[in-house]
C-alpha cells in the first residue's frame, strides 16, 4: 500500500518567492496533519484537517502560510512570501479515525529559501 | 499543558550492546497516548509503537522493548544487542483524548540521537 506522498522532496527558492508543498495521505485517513521540523524547534504541528476541514492552525507562525485540502487525497501547504527562516523540513502526516490514532509521516520536503 | 522530555540528547554505543532511551511525559488528562518514532539518517519518521494509558503491559517486538510506568510517568524504549542500523534519532511523542471533542495533538520530545558504531 503506498504510504503518505509528498512532492517536491526538496525545493530551493529564493526569498520572496511563493511555495507550494503537496501531500497525498493515505487513502481512508480522516485525518491530515502538517508539521515543520528544525533544529531549533523540533517536531511542530503547523495545522491539521479533518474530513477536509481545517480543525486546529494555531501552529501556522503567520499569514505568510496557508494550507488546503479540497479533496481527500489533496492538500497544499503555501508559503507566500518565502523567507530564509522558513528553511526547514516540512512533513505531512495521516491517520484513520480519532486525532489519537497513529500518524504515518510521508518523507518530507526539505525546503530551503536563500 | 502536555510536555515530553527525553533527556538523553545524543548515546553513543557500540554494536551488540544493548540500549535504554528514556521518555517522560507530562499530562493532566487520564485518557492519552504514547508513541515512538525513529528518524534515520534518510530523513523519513517511522512509526514505532502506540500505546494507550490504561496498558501498562510491557511490549516486545524482536530486539525492541517499551516499559511503560504510570507511576513515574515514563515510557523508555530498549533495543537490545543493537546494529548500526538502529542509528537513527528516536522520538518519543503523547496525545491526550479530550473526551468532548475528540480533539487532540501530537507533541514531540526533542529526540535522541542514537548512533552505534560496529
Amino acid at each position: 500500500d503506498a504510504g503518505v506522498i509528498q512532492s517536491p522532496r526538496h525545493e530551493v527558492t529564493e526569498m520572496g518567492q511563493e511555495v507550494t508543498l503537496r501531500c497525498k495521505p493515505i487513502s481512508g485517513h480522516d485525518y491530515l496533519f502538517w508539521y515543520r521540523q528544525t533544529m531549533m524547534r523540533g517536531l511542530e504541528l503547523l495545522i491539521y484537517f479533518n474530513n477536509n476541514v481545517p480543525i486546529d492552525d494555531s501552529g501556522m507562525p503567520e499569514d505568510r502560510f496557508s494550507a488546503k485540502m479540497p479533496n481527500a487525497s489533496f492538500s497544499t501547504l503555501k508559503i507566500q512570501p518565502s523567507e530564509p527562516r522558513d528553511s526547514a523540513v516540512y512533513f505531512c502526516a495521516s491517520s484513520f479515525g480519532q486525532a489519537t490514532d497513529t500518524q504515518y509521516f510521508g518523507p518530507g520536503t526539505r525546503l530551503t529559501v536563500l | 499543558a502536555q510536555k515530553v522530555t527525553q533527556a538523553q540528547t545524543e548515546i553513543s554505543v557500540v554494536e551488540k550492546e544493548d540500549v535504554t532511551l528514556d521518555c517522560v511525559y507530562e499530562t493532566r488528562d487520564t485518557t492519552y497516548y504514547l508513541f515512538w518514532y525513529k528518524q534515520p539518517p534518510s530523513g523519513e519518521l517511522v512509526f514505532l509503537i502506540r500505546r494507550n494509558s490504561f496498558d501498562e503491559q510491557n511490549e516486545i517486538s524482536g530486539r525492541y522493548s517499551w516499559n511503560f510506568q504510570k507511576s513515574t510517568s515514563s515510557f523508555n524504549f530498549t533495543i537490545t544487542a543493537s546494529q548500526v542500523v538502529d542509528s537513527a534519532v528516536y522520538f518519543c511523542a503523547l496525545s491526550e483524548a479530550f473526551m468532548n471533542s475528540g480533539y487532540s495533538t501530537l507533541t514531540f520530545g526533542k529526540g535522541t540521537m542514537l548512533l552505534v558504531s560496529p
